[in-house]
């Protein structure tokens, strides 16, 4: 199956600042690319639908400001957390379908990136 | 909008066979997943169901019924390593996005 590389996959920072993660396919070319969240023992929150080349699409809840994505090319997907804060430590997880994807709907994840703000 | 059902934990014996049952309600639908996920890791791909009926994939198969809104999974002949969480996730409700269940956390035991 395809192939998203996600980096880096553990971050510790400190309270106010800002971490960025990035999200790449590596063997194959995402116009869209998918940004989920995943507390401790619950499911995964769709953050954001990130579209190459154009804004990304918020869910209901989450701050565009905040979260900032941005998907430059077609293998590259970025999502900074600014201004981070105890409340955003999370599991971030990046996902994205290629072409026979597009026909199914399957997704491929990223490894995830592990966020603990002190 | 969408709306996922699972059981949130099971337990079964190795060598056993376990069936988890998943229920949606949904606007729009265009495909169930199913997805396994070991703890601190990323999902990884199972099964796809877009018509009725039942999909096997060697110890893996998944059934749907659109009418019913209903889906399982079920495992064959348990190891160990099966012990994971897995998703059920629903595709519809417009655009390709996957929303996903709760989760039903499996333990397997000797």
């Amino acid at each position: 199956g395809a192939v998203v590389s996600q980096h880096p996959s553990r971050v510790i920072c400190k309270s106010g600042t800002s971490v960025k993660i990035e999200c790449r396919s590596l063997d194959f070319q995402a116009t869209t690319m998918f940004w989920y969240r995943q507390f401790p023992k619950q499911s995964l929150m769709l953050m954001a639908t990130s579209n190459e080349g154009s804004k990304a699409t918020y869910e209901q809840g989450v701050e565009k400001d905040k979260f900032l994505i941005n998907h430059a090319s077609l293998t590259l997907s970025t999502l900074t957390v600014t201004s981070a804060h105890p409340e955003d430590s999370s599991f971030y997880i990046c996902s994205a379908r290629d072409l026979e994807g597009l026909r199914t709907g399957e997704l491929f994840f990223g490894e995830g990136s592990r966020l603990t703000v002190l | 909008g969408q709306n996922i059902d699972q059981p949130t934990e099971m337990t079964a014996t190795e060598g056993a066979i376990v069936q988890i049952n998943c229920t949606y309600q949904t606007s729009g639908f265009n495909g169930l997943f199913w997805y396994q996920q070991h703890a601190g890791e990323a999902p990884t791909f199972l099964s796809y169901n877009v018509l009725d009926g039942l999909e096997e994939k060697g110890r893996f198969s998944s059934f749907l019924s659109r009418s019913k809104g209903y889906s399982y999974l079920l495992l064959k002949e348990l190891q160990m390593k099966d012990s994971a969480s897995y998703l059920c996730a629903l595709r519809g409700g417009g655009g390709n996005k996957l929303t996903f269940g709760t989760g039903t956390q499996l333990k397997v035991e000797l």
